[in-house]
């Protein structure tokens, strides 16, 4: 079946714009995560959806990130006021449960010029 | 808190050697732990996993035992190819969390 998808693959944005980057999680899949991934380290946690709700945003930097979930489905993370310090490939993951296996789509990269 | 330690990179090996990646762990409750691969130009992939102590993950011909008296999740490969050239991802989740908590990965190159 289909896994997790992410669009765009690439952004690249000027300072201060505004992004959406949006996560297709594999259907049936009730848990939804972002994460951040800078050059040479590892994923960081920056929200988790239960459904349509967000059920754990402290992994979120400040208040110009946020992302939404409104069916339960599709989620799409907005970033407001890019700085460069945003440049980095943010990945989405579903599981069927939490605490389960998380299956990661293949990520967008954001470039803030 | 939780958090995941692995060995520095990269490491680079001959083909046919045998691999050892270094994973240690930080963590309240009783976590489960896993292996993630990222090939050149891919996605992370599930590599293995283990949800309760000694239990063992294997796959493609990869191994990590989990060990609760060293918090340890060393990943181990007996004859890699070169196909194995990727980075790894330690990481774990606890039974409690939602999030994954991820080592800074190890980059694995293997040559003719």
């Amino acid at each position: 079946g289909a896994g997790v998808s992410q669009t765009p693959s690439n952004k690249v944005t000027e300072k201060g714009k505004y992004v959406e980057l949006r996560c297709d999680p594999i259907s049936g899949h009730t848990a939804l995560y972002w994460y951040r991934q800078s050059l040479g380290q590892g994923p960081e946690f920056l929200i988790y959806f239960q459904g349509t709700g967000a059920a754990d945003d402290s992994g979120l930097p400040n208040d110009r990130f946020f992302a939404v979930r409104p069916e339960g489905s599709v989620s799409t993370l907005k970033i407001q006021r890019t700085e460069r310090g945003d440049s980095a490939v943010y990945l989405c993951a579903s599981s069927l449960n939490p605490v389960d296996t998380q299956y990661f789509g293949p990520g967008t990269r954001l470039t803030v010029l | 808190g939780n958090s995941v330690t692995q060995m520095e990179g990269p490491v680079t090996l001959s083909e046919e050697a045998f691999l050892t990646i270094n994973c240690t762990y930080t963590a309240t409750g009783y976590p489960s732990l896993f292996w993630y691969v990222q090939y050149p130009g891919e996605g992370l992939q599930l590599l293995l996993k283990a949800t309760k102590a000694d239990d063992k993950g294997s796959n493609k011909g990869f191994e990590a035992t989990y060990r609760k008296e060293t918090t340890s999740f060393h990943l181990e490969k007996g004859s890699v190819q070169v196909s194995d050239s990727a980075v790894y991802f330690c990481a774990l989740i606890t039974n409690t969390g939602n999030q994954f908590y991820f080592g800074t990965g190890t980059s694995l190159t293997v040559i003719p």
